[in-house]
């Protein structure tokens, strides 16, 4: 069965620095998304992305995010100045129309 | 502000006791109401959508229904595969597939 999958499963960053987490989506599927889960809190969601362009963003999604289909396959995340409070599970999900098809997430922890 | 809220937060069944586990939600112009399993260290796996009141959803020893304020998961003769945390999610008339979770119920079945 065609599953979502991220890269890396678990990433250290020390505060201030750059992160990418990357995703690969279901093969067909045209709308994709970024949620995450602090730990012992809800998942939440972050952004929306469909056509190349973000369709939908949390007040979380501030400047400091961003989102970027680079290529056919891969869909990434990337945090320009990580704080300490951006240590969470990130998932990645997709979908051709509904439901959501999540990946297994990326911890980020920093330090 | 949409909110979903679920009951209990953890529950404990011997294998063959049935239960339901319970989603309140608020969520303005519901289009979907979502029963996913989270496996540790796991994205979530979608189980069910459910779109109006009175519908309900069977997959093995699961069953999902749905009233205008509530669903509820309901779990006959639970074996210790079963275990999980289970989440409900309401996507609301605020973007598409936007959805807002809840804190999920830890399912503990035990031989």
């Amino acid at each position: 069965e065609p599953e979502v999958t991220q890269t890396p499963s678990h990433q250290v960053t020390q505060m201030g620095q750059e992160v990418i987490l990357r995703c690969v989506p279901i093969s067909n599927h045209l709308y994709f998304y970024w949620y995450r889960q602090i730990l012992g809190q809800k998942v939440e969601f972050l952004v929306s992305f469909y056509n190349n362009e973000i369709s939908e963003k949390s007040e979380i999604f501030d400047d400091q995010f961003s989102v970027e289909r680079p290529d056919g396959s891969n869909f990434t995340l990337k945090i320009r100045s990580t704080k300490l409070e951006d240590s969470a599970m990130y998932f990645c999900a997709s979908s051709e129309s509904s439901p959501l098809h999540f990946g297994n997430g990326t911890r980020l922890t920093v330090t | 502000e949409d909110q979903v809220t679920q009951s209990p937060e953890a529950l404990r069944l011997q294998e063959g006791e049935s239960s339901s586990l319970n989603c309140s939600y608020t969520v303005s112009g519901l289009r979907g109401l979502f029963w996913y399993r989270q496996d540790p260290g796991k994205g979530p796996e979608f189980l069910f959508t459910l779109y109006s009141a009175g519908e309900e959803k069977e997959k093995e020893r699961l069953k999902a229904t749905l009233t205008k304020k509530e669903s509820f998961l309901h779990i006959t003769a639970p074996k210790p595969e079963d275990s999980a945390t289970y989440l409900c999610a309401g996507e609301g008339n605020t973007g598409f597939q936007k959805l807002v979770f809840g804190t999920g119920t830890r399912l503990l079945v035990s031989p």
